[in-house]
């Protein structure tokens, strides 16, 4: 299984600053045939089912502000908040659908400072 | 726009089978994955396993021996059987919309609201 390793556990930002969650595979989930990194992020608030943020690691999901933005290639990538709202408040996880079975990191919460 | 309305019982015993159905509402099975995700309370997220429209399924190893998800395209809906259940299967289960790219997985891009089964004797 390709495990996936979230960083920090929790992290707390001042509102408007930004905030960065880091994810590393044990494996690269680089597709060479087209190039693509099979990685999702998705925030799941409290009470509530995740919600799909970003997919092959970079694409904003429509409807999702652009304050949020995933990079990263092969083996680590980041999911940034680039000015925190309240409303922002949550556990985020990153995924590989690189190959099955399908894992996801151990979660990041979010919290205001 | 595409919804997933889930049902089950919430309370087994021990060794009991747990049994879900997830109708989905606004969209056709056609195209896309149909799966089962589980959260233990305070914990991660856990795939379970999929379907497709044609019925091919697709199970993670580590319950493969107790699962069976099902589809019924008459009614627009998918079921998940977990067998031999203990207290370890406590959590929200989840099924999610898979979307499906160059017949790959893709993202999970819609989920159901959740049900809570809580295994105790």
């Amino acid at each position: 299984d390709i495990v996936m390793t979230q960083s920090p556990d929790s992290l707390a930002v001042s509102l408007g600053e930004r905030a960065t969650i880091n994810c590393k595979s044990s494996q690269s989930i680089l597709y060479s045939s087209n190039n693509k990194n099979y990685l999702a992020w998705y925030q799941q608030k409290s009470g509530q089912p995740p919600k799909l943020l970003i997919f092959w690691a970079s694409t904003r999901e429509p409807g999702v502000p652009d304050r949020f933005s995933g990079s990263g290639s092969g083996t680590d990538f980041t999911l940034t908040i680039s000015s925190l709202q309240a409303e922002d408040v949550a556990v985020y996880y990153c995924q590989q659908y690189y190959n099955d079975p399908r894992t996801f990191g151990q979660g990041t919460k979010l919290e205001i400072k | 726009q595409v919804q997933l309305q889930q049902w089950g019982a919430g309370l087994l015993k021990p060794s009991e089978t747990l049994s879900l159905t997830c109708a989905v509402y606004g969209g056709s099975f056609t195209g896309y994955y149909w799966n089962y995700i589980r959260q233990p309370p305070g914990k991660g997220l856990e795939w379970i396993g999929e379907i497709d429209h044609s019925g091919s399924t697709n199970y993670n190893p580590s319950l493969k021996s107790r699962v069976t998800i099902s589809l019924d395209t008459s009614k627009n809906w998918f079921s998940l059987k977990l067998t031999s259940v203990t207290a370890t299967d406590t959590a929200v289960y989840y099924c999610v919309r898979g979307r499906k790219s160059s017949g790959r997985p893709d993202a999970f891009d819609i989920w159901g609201r959740g049900t809570m089964v809580t295994i105790s004797s």
